[in-house]
């Protein structure tokens, strides 16, 4: 089975902080994606990378930056915290051969800036 | 990138069958449909995707008319344990990266009555 795993499940960080959430998928699957979730809005893709060192930005990039040096990690940056970026972040992969568009989420993070 | 429209709830009874439409009136001709399954705090999980009229799984049905302007998720005798958000997507391919990208909209939350 494919598995995604994310660094923590609940993140507190202050206003202003620098966070890292991190991801890791242990399938050599070259696209892997991040979301956030927040209620009423449903999933909102953030950035996306198709293979080590590429990135595309998704719908809602601003605020956050990422980073992708090996296949199998991918990095979501918030360079300055803001409260307007509580949510729920997910990440997903997917085999960049496949015809499928199946993808593989992670548990998600909670994050609250406080 | 293609729009999606789909209910924002329905419940049904233990034991039906459940029906949940989407529309996407501006699906373009190599785009697939997809739908996924979300838990309450779990990442979402793929169900099922097609291209044009019927595709079966031991989970769910879809069915996609000939105009593909929309699509229907068939759940048989569903219980307790599917309620939960379907979400319907179109995949769209970026061809500049050779990546698929998916776009989330708000979901059908089921509820299952029992």
């Amino acid at each position: 089975d494919v598995k995604v795993t994310q660094s923590s499940r609940y993140l507190v960080k202050r206003t202003g902080e620098k966070v890292f959430l991190e991801c890791v998928q242990d399938m050599d699957h070259e696209n892997m994606f991040w979301y956030r979730q927040d209620p009423g809005l449903g999933l909102r893709l953030i950035y996306f990378s198709y293979d080590v060192k590429m990135k595309e930005k998704g719908d809602i990039p601003e605020g956050y930056s990422v980073s992708r040096e090996k296949k199998e990690r991918f990095s979501l940056i918030l360079e300055s915290a803001s409260t307007n970026q509580t949510s729920m972040y997910l990440c997903a992969s997917r085999l960049g051969t496949s015809s499928s568009y199946e993808q593989y989420f992670g548990p998600g993070t909670r994050l609250t800036v406080t | 990138l293609a729009k999606t429209t789909q209910p924002i709830s329905m419940d049904s009874y233990e034991g039906q069958e459940v029906n949940i439409t989407c529309s996407h009136n501006n699906i373009a001709t190599n785009d697939y449909i997809t739908w996924y399954q979300q838990f309450p705090s779990q990442g979402p999980r793929f169900i099922i995707q097609g291209y044009k009229t019927k595709v079966t799984n031991e989970v769910a049905s879809l069915f996609i008319p000939a105009d593909r302007k929309s699509s229907t998720l068939s759940l048989p005798r569903v219980s307790l344990s599917d309620t939960a958000v379907y979400y319907c997507l179109v995949g769209e391919k970026n061809s500049g990266a050779g990546s698929y990208q998916l776009t989330f909209g708000k979901g059908t939350k089921l509820s299952v009555i029992p």
